[in-house]
């Protein structure tokens, strides 16, 4: 079985840039789940997918956004670039259920720099 | 608010010295929680779950309710157990996961 996949490692954008990131689930998953990561922090939730519909969502603005396609890969959109946008941005996918948690596969991560 | 609290940024232990590493949550219901371990240019990857009661590389750790804590447990240290890791919390299945802000584990020979 592939694992997950993120492209691309590493991203240098402008302020007010947008910027698209990708992940390629592991093969049979549901659901994927995007994390920012801040120098020094845990992974903090983004949004996840579940089925291709939106399953929940953390505490990030609506410039955040996402799709998940039917073969499972997924997109996070970022408009409107901040300077604190920069952090490691993972992607990690699971065959999940209503109520229930499994194991959370992840990706290497995207680095993204704002300047 | 759910939340998960890692009081240690740093635990610096000699190889077969005990390790702790705390973990408090805060969530009214049920949690699973699970720790996450990253080792040196690895992704994040799965150490155990609290419901599956497991014993992993050794390492074991128990749901506490009453003290809202699932402290990760090693009798013995060894210097591949260096790494960062990470307590997180999920809630209503799904896999969504909220992370604590990761303990670094230092073993040194």
């Amino acid at each position: 079985e592939t694992g997950v996949t993120q492209s691309p490692t590493h991203l240098i954008k402008t302020r007010g840039q947008q910027v698209t990131l990708r992940c390629s689930s592991q093969s049979g998953h549901n659901t994927v789940s995007w994390y920012q990561q801040a120098l020094g922090q845990g992974p903090q939730f983004i949004f996840q997918y579940y089925r291709e519909e939106e399953n929940g969502r953390g505490n990030f603005p609506p410039r955040f956004s996402g799709l998940q396609f039917p073969n499972y890969s997924s997109e996070l959109n970022v408009n409107a670039l901040e300077l604190d946008d920069s952090a490691l941005y993972l992607c990690a996918s699971s065959l999940a259920a209503p109520g229930e948690s499994t194991e959370a596969f992840f990706g290497q991560g995207t680095r993204l720099t704002v300047v | 608010a759910q939340r998960v609290t890692q009081p240690e940024k740093l635990l610096s232990v000699f190889k077969g010295a005990p390790v702790e590493l705390k973990c408090n949550y805060s969530y009214s219901g049920s949690p699973e929680l699970f720790w996450y371990v990253q080792y040196s240019r690895q992704r994040l990857q799965l150490l155990l779950r609290h419901i599956s009661r497991e014993s992993i590389k050794g390492f074991t750790a128990d749901l506490n309710k009453g003290e809202t804590s699932f402290h990760l447990k090693k009798p013995f240290a060894q210097e591949e157990d260096s790494a960062m890791y990470y307590c997180a919390l999920s809630s209503g299945g799904y896999n969504k996961l909220i992370f604590g802000a990761g303990t670094r584990l230092a073993v040194h020979p």
